[in-house]
């Protein structure tokens, strides 16, 4: 799996975007850009994954680079609900035995 | 959408004894499923990967005589911490992804394992 590097913490006011980056700069051709995020003693929740196209969900939007070397996760109205640690991970899809490998994300912390 | 449920979701146990932690996929089929382990603060790290009929991976480090692995049906998958130590207590989560197109890998919420 593609090595994955994010900030280590992030502050957004409540009402605010908040913009998640992540750099994959080593990502192959078949590695999808996968997020989820971990509320604390919790098991991580999936929000959304891509390829090459932009994405976007319920929970947030995926802006994908045309060279594919990084990637801004969108959380459009961040509420307090919303502080977590997103993982940003990249990862071969297309094997169904390929595990996620975790980096260490980023503390997201949202205050009113 | 895709349920993994995980039980139990705390557990204390006395050195030495067994405990076993379940990782159901409630409405989907899983011919796989992983393991995964995090210490407080800390990341997660995967311990194992558990295939359907047949003996689970184990990542480099991991014993599995200590941590077994039986994946019975193709929505069940155990972890059995044998012979358990203060050291073994944290936090442990399963996933799994359907084996179909377009979707994400689901994880379970995890047990928080204390033995004491």
């Amino acid at each position: 799996d593609a090595k994955t590097t994010q900030p280590p913490s992030m502050d957004c006011a409540e009402g605010r975007a908040a913009n998640l980056p992540c750099n994959h700069s080593t990502i192959s051709g078949n590695e999808y850009v996968y997020w989820y995020r971990q509320i604390h003693s919790q098991g991580p929740q999936y929000i959304i994954h891509g390829l090459k196209n932009n994405e976007t969900n319920e929970m947030a939007s995926l802006i994908i680079t045309e060279d594919r070397k990084s990637s801004t996760l969108i959380l459009p109205h961040a509420t307090l609900r919303d502080t977590a640690v997103y993982y940003c991970i990249a990862s071969g899809y297309n094997q169904a035995g390929t595990a996620l490998i975790f980096g260490k994300g980023t503390t997201l912390s949202v205050s009113s | 959408g895709a349920v993994v449920s995980q039980h139990p979701s705390r557990v204390i146990c006395k050195s030495g004894t067994s405990v076993k932690i379940e990782c159901r996929s409630l409405d989907f089929q899983a011919t796989t499923m992983f393991w995964y382990r995090q210490f407080p603060k800390k990341s997660l790290m995967l311990m194992a990967t558990s295939n359907e009929g047949s003996k689970a991976t184990y990542e480099q480090g991991v014993e599995k005589d200590k941590f077994l692995i039986n994946h019975a049906s193709l929505t069940l998958s155990t972890l059995t911490v044998t012979s358990a130590h203060p050291e073994d207590s944290s936090f442990y989560i399963c996933s799994a992804r359907r084996d179909r197109l377009n979707y994400g890998y689901t994880f379970g919420s995890g047990t928080r394992l204390t033995v004491v």
